[in-house]
C-alpha cells in the first residue's frame, strides 16, 4: 500500500469554525489531490496539486483552499465550515501526471453541526 | 463536460460466478481508465489501469477492457468470491481536463457464500 495518512480520521465540528484536514505521503510524489465523496454524487476533485506550492482548483473548489509547503504535505482548509461541506474527504497522490494510478488514503469523516 | 455511468448500480450473485460491471463515458478523448474498489468505510484500491491506447488489462481473476470509440470499458470478475463484495468504481482522465479524474458513482458487488 502507498503510504498515505490523513489527519484526523473523524472530526465533528460546528458551522462556522474553520477546519484543516491533513494529508501526508511518504512516497515522494509529485501530484496529491484532494476529494469529497457524498451520496449520489461520488467522488469529486476540490483541489489538486502538481508540485509545492503549486496547486489548481478542481471541480467543487468552493469554500475550500489548499496548501502545500513540503512535498509530503498536502492541507485541506475549510475556511468557515458549513453543513453542506459534512462528507467523507479523501487525499490522493500519483507519482506523475494523467498517464499513472493514483492512490487514496485512507479518508476523513467530517460532520458539520 | 466528460460524465461517467456505471450499470448497474447495485449487483448481488452467487459464490463462483462470472460477472461484467459496466463503465460508460460520453466524452472519448480519454487519457486513461482506472478501476478502483472500495470497501465499506475504506479509500479506493486501484485495480487496474487502462492507457487510452491499450484495449485490455489483466490482474488476477479481473479483466478490463476499453473501447474509446464506443465509450465503453467492461470489468470482469472470474469465479467470483465473498471477498469480492464491494464497490466498484470506474474513472476517467479526459483530455483537456489534466490531472483531473471523473468517477462513476459505482456498483455494489455483493457475492453471497
Amino acid at each position: 500500500d502507498a503510504g498515505i495518512t490523513q489527519s484526523p480520521r473523524h472530526k465533528v465540528t460546528e458551522t462556522g469554525t474553520p477546519v484543516t484536514l491533513r494529508c501526508h505521503q511518504t512516497e515522494n510524489h509529485r501530484y496529491m489531490y484532494w476529494y469529497r465523496q457524498d451520496p449520489g454524487h461520488g467522488l469529486r476533485l476540490i483541489h489538486y496539486s502538481y508540485g509545492v506550492k503549486d496547486t489548481d482548483k478542481g471541480e467543487v473548489s468552493d469554500g475550500y483552499s489548499v496548501s502545500r509547503s513540503k512535498t509530503e504535505d498536502f492541507l485541506l482548509t475549510l475556511e468557515s465550515a458549513t453543513s453542506s461541506q459534512t462528507s467523507v474527504y479523501f487525499c490522493a497522490i500519483s507519482e506523475r501526471e494523467q498517464l499513472e494510478t493514483q492512490y487514496f488514503g485512507p479518508g476523513t469523516r467530517l460532520l458539520v453541526l | 463536460k466528460q460524465e461517467v455511468t456505471q450499470i448497474p448500480a447495485a449487483l448481488s450473485v452467487p459464490e463462483g460466478e462470472n460477472l461484467v460491471l459496466n463503465c460508460s463515458f460520453t466524452d472519448s478523448a480519454i487519457y486513461n481508465l482506472q478501476w478502483f474498489r472500495q470497501d465499506p468505510g475504506k479509500g479506493l484500491t486501484s485495480l487496474l489501469l487502462i492507457q487510452s491506447s491499450q484495449r485490455e488489462q489483466t490482474s488476477g481473476r479481473l479483466n478490463a477492457s476499453l473501447d474509446k470509440s464506443s465509450g465503453r470499458s467492461t470489468l470482469y470478475i472470474a469465479a467470483s468470491q465473498p471477498g469480492d463484495s464491494a464497490t466498484y468504481l470506474c474513472a476517467v482522465i479526459s483530455g483537456g481536463s489534466n490531472y483531473k479524474l471523473t468517477f462513476g458513482k459505482g456498483t455494489l458487488l455483493t457475492v453471497n457464500p
